[in-house]
């Protein structure tokens, strides 16, 4: 079974630039999960997808941070424009449902804001 | 708030000794427990869960911990330890009557393996 992928990797910009990150999950897994882990300390949940509709949005700093999920599957993370404190891991998770389920972890995308 | 703290940044043992990674938990309500670990460029793994019965939970890697509730602690151990177990453990907690299941981590403990 495909685990969760995650693309870019690695991704280095300039303050005040814009960057997406991409996940695809494990299929079947109805939540999808955005953490961003800072160099550290462990991971903070940023948003979390039911299907298409968003959960928790509640610790997503909603003037530079955007997510979608379209269709309930793949999922797109936006930042714009970056902060130099956005620098971290941003590590994309998926789940059959909510409640004490295992979550599976992507490898993460490694951001550098310069 | 609901908290996790891991007691211990930095964990160094030898080869073939036992493995002690403490966390607590601030909460009243005793919540869902996990126990993940992070090896170098990768993303999270799950070594076990505890969310209900058994105190004593088994997972994978010959780890296991132990939930306690008059401590609020759920410690992780391994008999002996690998060169292969080098890497950064978190433990998380998950509240029991969330609507979200939404995921609280501790800040992590790297553990190191000496030969």
């Amino acid at each position: 079974e495909a685990g969760v992928a995650q693309s870019p990797r690695y991704k280095i910009i300039e303050k005040r630039q814009s960057v997406a990150f991409w996940c695809n999950p494990i299929s079947g897994h109805a939540t999808l999960y955005w953490y961003q882990q800072i160099l550290g300390q462990g991971p903070k949940l940023l948003i979390q997808f039911q299907n298409n509709g968003v959960v928790d949005d509640s610790q997503l700093p909603k003037d530079r941070f955007s997510a979608e999920r379209l269709k309930g599957v793949d999922s797109t993370l936006k930042i714009q424009p970056a902060k130099l404190e956005d620098s971290a891991v941003y590590l994309c998770a998926s789940s059959l449902g909510r409640l004490a389920e295992t979550q599976y972890f992507g490898p993460g995308t490694r951001l550098l804001v310069l | 708030a609901q908290s996790v703290t891991q007691l211990g940044s930095h964990v160094s043992v030898s080869e073939g000794a036992l493995v002690l990674l403490r966390c607590n938990y601030s909460s009243s309500v005793p919540p869902y427990l996990f126990w993940y670990v992070q090896y170098p460029n990768q993303g999270l793994q799950l070594l076990l869960k505890y969310t209900s019965a058994a105190t004593l939970v088994k997972g994978i890697n010959g780890f296991e911990a132990e939930f306690k509730k008059s401590e609020t602690s759920f410690h992780l151990t391994k008999p002996s330890a690998h060169m292969s177990d080098a890497a950064e453990y978190f433990c998380a907690v998950s509240e029991r009557y969330s609507n979200t299941g939404k995921l609280i981590f501790g800040q992590g403990t790297t553990l190191q393996v000496k030969p």
